[in-house]
């Protein structure tokens, strides 16, 4: 299985911050992968995929990067509805595997 | 607009099977995508356990592939998985997923399977 290693694995910013959260895969994956936003009791929701492509209707503040094992999610200006838990997920390959998840909190 | 919603006991005895349903309204699961599950145990990550293809593929995680069947009937428009033999590892918070491309764009709320006697 191809493990998924996100980091940090928590994160406290403030409103209007810029922040980057990295996952790294344990081999190459291509550009296969995925990013998610969860709230407390609620769904992930899927913001990014193939690396760098918003999903209809999220917002640009949200962008990715990277192929090969090393990716980025970086959120611009945030606010209060962004301090979620964020989460990676590879489909290069079965089976398909998470990361960890980067809890992101308010300062 | 695609909704699923996943529906079946919330409690399950050790050793037993736990059945869920997903039923999916807004898209026929017979035109196209996968049709995934996901489970996330309280407090923690989220794991794949499996997914069907509109034309009746599957792929299961290696981990649960001994007890794990995930099927459609597509005149009722919803699909279903099952787990055999649970124990305490398996309580969990379990999503189902429309899954375009293999990442799941249309989530369930999520039904909370707690195994317990």
């Amino acid at each position: 299985d191809i493990q998924m290693t996100q980091s940090p694995s928590s994160l406290s910013a403030s409103v209007g911050d810029r922040v980057t959260i990295t996952c790294r895969a344990s081999q190459g994956i291509n550009n296969y992968l995925a990013w998610f936003q969860q709230k407390p009791g609620k769904a992930p929701k899927s913001l990014i995929y193939a690396a760098s492509s918003l999903q209809s209707g999220v917002p640009s503040k949200f962008s990715g990067s990277g192929s090969g094992t090393d990716f980025t999610l970086t959120i611009s200006s945030l606010q209060p509805d962004d301090f979620a838990i964020y989460y990676c997920q590879q489909y290069n390959s079965y089976p398909i595997t998470f990361g960890q998840g980067t809890r992101l909190e308010i300062k | 607009q695609v909704q699923l919603q996943e529906s079946g006991p919330g409690l399950v005895k050790p050793s037993e099977t736990l059945s869920l349903i997903c039923t999916v309204s807004g898209y026929s699961i017979s035109s196209g995508y996968y049709w995934g599950w996901i489970r996330q145990p309280p407090g923690k990550g989220l794991e794949w356990i499996g997914s069907i293809h509109h034309i009746g593929s599957t792929h299961y995680n290696p981990s649960l592939e001994s007890r794990v069947t995930v099927s459609l009937d597509t005149s009722k428009n919803h699909f279903s998985l099952k787990l055999n033999s649970v124990t305490a590892a398996d309580t969990a918070v379990y999503y189902c997923a429309r899954v375009g491309l293999s990442v799941p764009d249309y989530w369930g709320q999520g039904t909370l399977v707690t195994v317990s006697s």
